[in-house]
C-alpha cells in the first residue's frame, strides 16, 4: 500500500518555465489538496478536489493550476515558474467521512532560480 | 496559517513533559488535529479531537481542548529525542469542505 505518492522529489527550474507535480494515491480518497510549506509559515492550501471532476482554490492559488480528472490523480502545473514559487510542496488526500485525517505524501522540493 | 498560531520553538530535558500551545479563531471548526514532521518527510497524523470533547489522552499524548478560548495544547510525558520534530495543529472547516488550515508549527528539540 503505498499511500500518497508525489514525483518528483526535487526539481530546480528557471523563472519563466513551467513543470507539473505529479500526485498519485491508492486509497480511493475522494478528498486530494495541495500545500506548500514555508519558512515560519506553516502549510498554506493551494488547491483542492472533492472528487474527480471538481476543483477549488485554496489559501494561494495564483500561479498554480490544478485538474482531476481521476480518482487517483491530482497534479499541480506551474504554467510560468517564479522564484517565490521556490517552496516545499504536498499533497495530502483523505477519505470522505468528516474527521478523516489527511494523508501526506513526502513532498517536492522546489527551487526557482 | 495565520488564523491558528503557534509558538515556533520549545526545548526541553529529555525524559520532562513538553506541553505545546496552540489557539484558533473558527469557533465552527468542528476537528482539531495535531500533526509531527521529521525532517525531510511528510506530516504525520499524531491525534485528533472532536470539539465537543475537552480532553484526549492516547499513551503519552493528552490532548487538551478549551473551547471557550480555542486553545488547543498538546502535552507529550516523557519526552523521547525521537521526538524530536515539528509539529503543527490545524482545524478543519465545516464551512469549506472541512479544508484543513495549519499552524506554523513549533519546533521541539529533546535535549539529552
Amino acid at each position: 500500500n503505498a499511500g500518497v505518492t508525489q514525483t518528483p522529489k526535487f526539481q530546480v527550474l528557471k523563472t519563466g518555465q513551467s513543470m507539473t507535480l505529479q500526485c498519485a494515491q491508492d486509497m480511493n480518497h475522494e478528498y486530494m489538496s495541495w500545500y506548500r510549506q514555508d519558512p515560519g509559515m506553516g502549510l498554506r492550501l493551494i488547491h483542492y478536489s472533492v472528487g474527480a471532476g471538481i476543483t477549488d482554490q485554496g489559501e494561494v492559488p495564483n500561479g498554480y493550476n490544478v485538474s482531476r480528472s481521476t480518482t487517483e490523480d491530482f497534479p499541480l502545473r506551474l504554467l510560468s515558474a517564479a522564484p517565490s514559487q521556490t517552496s516545499v510542496y504536498f499533497c495530502a488526500s483523505r477519505g470522505d467521512r468528516n474527521n478523516s485525517p489527511l494523508h501526506f505524501g513526502n513532498g517536492t522540493r522546489l527551487t526557482v532560480t | 496559517g495565520e488564523d491558528v498560531e503557534q509558538s515556533l520553538f520549545l526545548s526541553v530535558r529529555e525524559g520532562d513533559s513538553s506541553v505545546i500551545n496552540c489557539t484558533y479563531t473558527d469557533s465552527s471548526s468542528t476537528y482539531l488535529y495535531w500533526y509531527k514532521q521529521e525532517p525531510g518527510a511528510g506530516l504525520q497524523l499524531l491525534t485528533y479531537i472532536f470539539s465537543n470533547m475537552d480532553m484526549k489522552q492516547d499513551q503519552r499524548l493528552t490532548v487538551l481542548l478549551n473551547k471557550k478560548d480555542k486553545h488547543l495544547s498538546l502535552r507529550i510525558a516523557d519526552t523521547q529525542t525521537g521526538d524530536s520534530a515539528i509539529y503543527f495543529c490545524a482545524e478543519s472547516r465545516p464551512d469549506s469542505s472541512y479544508k484543513l488550515i495549519f499552524g506554523s508549527g513549533t519546533r521541539l528539540l529533546v535535549r539529552p
